[in-house]
């Protein structure tokens, strides 16, 4: 089975940073990666499909890069409802996510 | 909007069925561009994909392999929702469940990539007698 590690499991950032968060898979999974932002007793919410595609109604300071086994998600500046935990996901074989990234308030 | 609202009940005894339904509003879960999941989530096992249910001309389920042998995913087209039905429970399957849209890339008939536009409001599910 392919393994999703997401890095940094929690980060600690001010409004205005630039935020940059990692997720390796175990072998090559192509572009076929996904990015999800989690609120506390809310769903899961899509921002990034297919690595580096803005999902509609995302706003565009959210971005995401990469192929193969490194892929980034980017947050251009920080805004205060950005504090949230991060989750990426792959779909090139069983549908996996990591483990999450948690964001907080410095 | 597509919406999912989701209902069942929030506890369940060990080895008993966990019962889970999730209506569609703004989409057809007859749709030939969409693929309907649940996912489920707790401490221990973060966010667990389990199954879905779509269909192409017929109809198809994939699950994965840590419940196959438990799970089963039905569509009901007279109402437009679909349904998660998890034998045999254990306090392992204690979790918030998900239903959620899905919006998979097929080639020559087989997904080969998805993801989760939409997603129902979550349950906690409790196994516990």
């Amino acid at each position: 089975d392919i393994q999703m590690t997401q890095s940094p499991s929690s980060l600690s950032a001010s409004v205005g940073d630039r935020v940059t968060i990692t997720c390796r898979a175990s072998q090559s999974i192509s572009s076929y990666l996904n990015w999800y932002q989690q609120k506390p007793g809310k769903a899961p919410k899509l921002l990034i499909y297919a690595a580096s595609s803005l999902q509609s109604g995302v706003p565009s300071r959210f971005s995401g890069s990469g192929s193969g086994t490194d892929f980034t998600l980017t947050i251009s500046s920080l805004q205060p409802e950005d504090f949230a935990t991060y989750y990426c996901q792959q779909s090139y074989s069983t549908l996996l996510f990591g483990q999450g990234t948690r964001l907080e308030i410095k | 909007q597509v919406q999912l609202q989701q209902s069942g009940p929030g506890l369940v005894k060990p080895s008993q069925t966990l019962s889970l339904t999730c209506a569609i509003s703004g989409d057809s879960v007859s749709s030939n561009s969409a693929a309907w999941n649940w996912i489920r989530q707790s401490p221990s096992r973060g966010l667990e994909w389990l199954g879905r249910t779509y269909y192409r001309s017929k109809w198809y389920n994939d699950y994965a392999v840590s419940v196959k042998s438990r799970i089963t995913i039905n569509p009901d087209t007279s109402k437009n929702q679909f349904s998660l039905q998890l034998n045999s429970v254990t306090p392992e399957d204690t979790a918030v469940y998900y239903c959620a849209r899905g919006k998979p890339t097929m080639v020559r008939g087989v997904i080969i990539t998805d993801h989760f536009d939409y997603w129902g409001q979550g349950t906690l599910v409790t196994v516990s007698s």
